[in-house]
């Protein structure tokens, strides 16, 4: 069975500040790997995805992530964070063809003004 | 955004009542689900359906059941609540690429 780690539970920024929320995955085939955005009381949206391919994703509002299949891991970037990106964000890992996701347990991002 | 809406938002309810949570589509999609979010555990699978009729368990499945009698609308019920089940119940469906999933709103449920 495939596990999602977000290692960070909490994380603290200053605005104009570069990020990176780490995610590792366990799944015996490649993933599919997602990254969620949640604001407080709204659903989950989709930041970005990797499937295949090029190994480094570009998604909404400037994040990437890079899939590093050595390391097991799906890290989710930005170069300079804005207020306006403090949120839950959550990792999770798919089995492919219209199956179910596992996900992590989250990390919330506060940004300084 | 999919055309993914969720009823109730809220919903309040005592110990030991029947609860249904509907799930409703405008995408024609395959695929819903149906997630629990609770502190500390992310999001966690409920039950799922493949098709019209076609559901199949998911990682916390008991003391949920689900019905999908139309490919538009996926439906939750609690039989018999009880407080452990007090959480934030999201739907979600695949997208044309059958891996990506999309969310609904969320229904926060409170269990007396």
């Amino acid at each position: 069975a495939q596990s999602v780690t977000q290692p960070d539970i909490h994380i603290t920024v200053s605005e104009g500040a570069s990020l990176e929320l780490r995610c590792n995955y366990s799944y015996g085939a490649t993933p599919y790997l997602f990254w969620y955005v949640q604001s407080p009381g709204q659903g989950l949206q989709l930041l970005l995805k990797y499937f295949s391919g090029d190994t480094l994703v570009q998604g909404i509002k400037g994040f990437e992530a890079e899939f590093k299949r050595s390391q097991s891991s799906f890290n989710l970037r930005k170069p300079s964070v804005h207020w306006s990106d403090a949120a839950e964000y959550f990792c999770a890992v798919g089995t492919g063809g219209g199956n179910k996701l596992t996900f992590g347990t989250g990390t919330q991002l506060k940004v300084e003004l | 955004d999919a055309g993914i809406t969720q009823s109730p938002r809220h919903k309040v309810t005592e110990t030991g009542t029947p609860v249904t949570l509907r799930c409703h589509q405008t995408e024609n999609h395959r695929y819903m689900y149906w997630y629990r979010q609770d502190p500390g555990h992310g999001l966690r699978l409920i039950h799922y359906s493949y098709g019209v009729k076609d559901t199949d368990k998911g990682e916390v499945s008991d003391g949920y059941s689900v019905s999908r009698s139309k490919t538009e609308d996926f439906l939750l019920t609690l039989e018999s609540a009880t407080s452990s089940q007090t959480s934030v119940y999201f739907c979600a469906i695949a997208g044309v690429e059958q891996e990506t999933q999309y969310f609904g709103p969320g229904t926060r449920l409170l269990v007396l």
